[in-house]
């Protein structure tokens, strides 16, 4: 039974635009949500994380939005840029052992020029 | 910068032979993860290690996988025998606290079992 479930599953967006992508959990026991950026033959790189205290938390033109009553959270890139382009994805975790993370099926962003 | 070390980057088998994988965490690095990523999915935790000590090693597949951490430091991750549903990309990643927040991952090992 997948706990994270992310979409869509691929993106295409111009240069400048927003890209979003939403994931949904199902254990309440969660309380850490890390996005993290994935580029071919790399492995992945956290990029942002939340927990569930706040609704909102944003690092330069990432920005993590979190609903708690839903179980829902999304990441926006702003002003996205070809150099965005990669797998993201979503994770979710107890905040006392992000190492088992249960991860998102990620999304393939493609940012066109 | 300091990174996560994992060799080889390829390795192509066949079944039933045996594989291994070595990482090298960030140096200080008390926590160190195996994970599997099969390929159009996230990575799934194999085994999990404080210190030389395994914390978690329920995902895990005991009759064919081993993980080690003699000394605290660098690991391997041995399959034998390999089977065709094996093929993914193994990563390794480490991280400072014990939480696993904030945690490095390697590049990863592409592993091919044919």
């Amino acid at each position: 039974q997948q706990q994270v479930k992310q979409s869509p599953q691929s993106l295409i967006v111009q240069k400048g635009g927003i890209s979003i992508i939403n994931c949904a959990y199902e254990n309440t026991a969660f309380d850490y949500f890390p996005w993290y950026q994935q580029f071919p033959g790399k492995g992945p790189a956290l990029l942002i994380a939340i927990r569930p205290d706040v609704s909102e938390k944003k690092e330069g033109r990432f920005t993590i939005s979190f609903n708690k009553s839903a179980k829902q959270f999304s990441l926006h890139i702003m002003d996205s840029q070809p150099g965005d382009s990669a797998t993201y994805f979503c994770a979710a975790s107890k905040s006392t052992n992000a190492g088992k993370s249960t991860f998102g099926d990620g999304t393939t962003l493609t940012v066109k020029p | 910068e300091a990174e996560v070390a994992q060799s080889p980057r390829y390795k192509i088998t066949e079944k039933s032979q045996a594989v291994a994988f070595w990482c090298d965490p960030i140096s200080g690095h008390a926590t160190l993860y195996w994970y599997r990523q099969i390929l159009g999915q996230g990575p799934e935790l194999l085994v999990q290690f404080q210190d030389e000590s395994v914390v978690d090693d329920s995902q895990l597949p005991k009759d064919r996988f081993s993980a080690e951490r003699l000394k605290g430091v660098d690991s391997t991750l041995k399959i034998q025998p390999a089977e065709l549903g094996d093929s993914a990309m193994y990563l390794c990643a480490s991280s400072l606290r014990t939480s696993g927040r904030g945690q490095f991952f390697g590049p990863g090992t592409r592993l091919t079992v044919l």
